[in-house]
């Protein structure tokens, strides 16, 4: 199995620009998470779906993130417009029905936003 | 307020020598605490998940302990491929809250 696929792994854009991430689950899987992390902060969880719903948004930051994911094998998170204060580590996990806490991440997206 | 708290926040050991790091939790309702290993640049890898107070797990040089207030995380004879970050979760409704880590080293 090729794990959850992240793109891209890295992104640089200017303030007020839009972002789009994009992550595939491990197929099969019917959760998935979207994560944040910084040397701040640690790892925080913006949002999750089950079966493509989603559960839980009470970590998305503020109104310029939104997260879709319009089929079993594909999820976007998007922010627009972009601030400097986004710059941090994006992950994306899946994980198996039944078992929705062995979370599978992939790689990550290093977001830098100047 | 539910929170993780993990220590220490750093961990230098000699090969060999045995330790344990700490994941101390406040929160309502737990539903499951989790171990994950995260090696630099590289997305946090799934360890263990413990549900209930007493309950151990093992996989090779590393054994995870819950009780009703934290978690312990033993190293035996740690090798220098142990060494990485060691991240504590909690879930607790339909949140999952992580703590900020443990920073472990393991000097041949």
């Amino acid at each position: 199995d090729a794990g959850v696929i992240q793109s891209p792994r890295h992104e640089v854009t200017e303030m007020g620009q839009e972002v789009t991430l994009r992550c595939k689950p491990i197929s099969g899987h019917d959760y998935l998470f979207w994560y944040r992390q910084t040397m701040m902060r640690g790892l925080e969880l913006l949002i999750y779906f089950n079966n493509n719903v989603p559960i839980d948004d009470s970590g998305m930051p503020e109104d310029r993130f939104s997260a879709k994911m319009p089929n079993a094998s594909f999820s976007t998170l998007k922010i627009q417009p972009s601030e400097p204060r986004d710059s941090a580590v994006y992950f994306c996990a899946s994980s198996p029905s039944g078992q929705a806490y062995e979370q599978y991440f992939g790689p990550g997206t290093r977001l830098t936003v100047t | 307020e539910d929170q993780v708290t993990q220590s220490p926040e750093a961990l230098r050991l000699q090969e060999g020598e045995s330790s344990s790091l700490n994941c101390s939790y406040t929160v309502s309702g737990l539903r499951g605490l989790f171990w994950y290993r995260q090696d630099p640049g590289k997305g946090p890898e799934f360890l263990f998940t413990l549900y209930s107070a007493g309950e151990e797990k093992e996989k090779e040089r590393l054994k995870a302990t819950l009780t009703k207030k934290e978690s312990f995380l033993h190293i035996t004879a740690p090798k220098p491929e142990d060494s990485a970050t060691y991240l504590c979760a909690v879930r607790t409704g339909n949140q999952f809250y992580f703590g900020t880590g443990t920073s472990l080293t393991v000097i041949p």
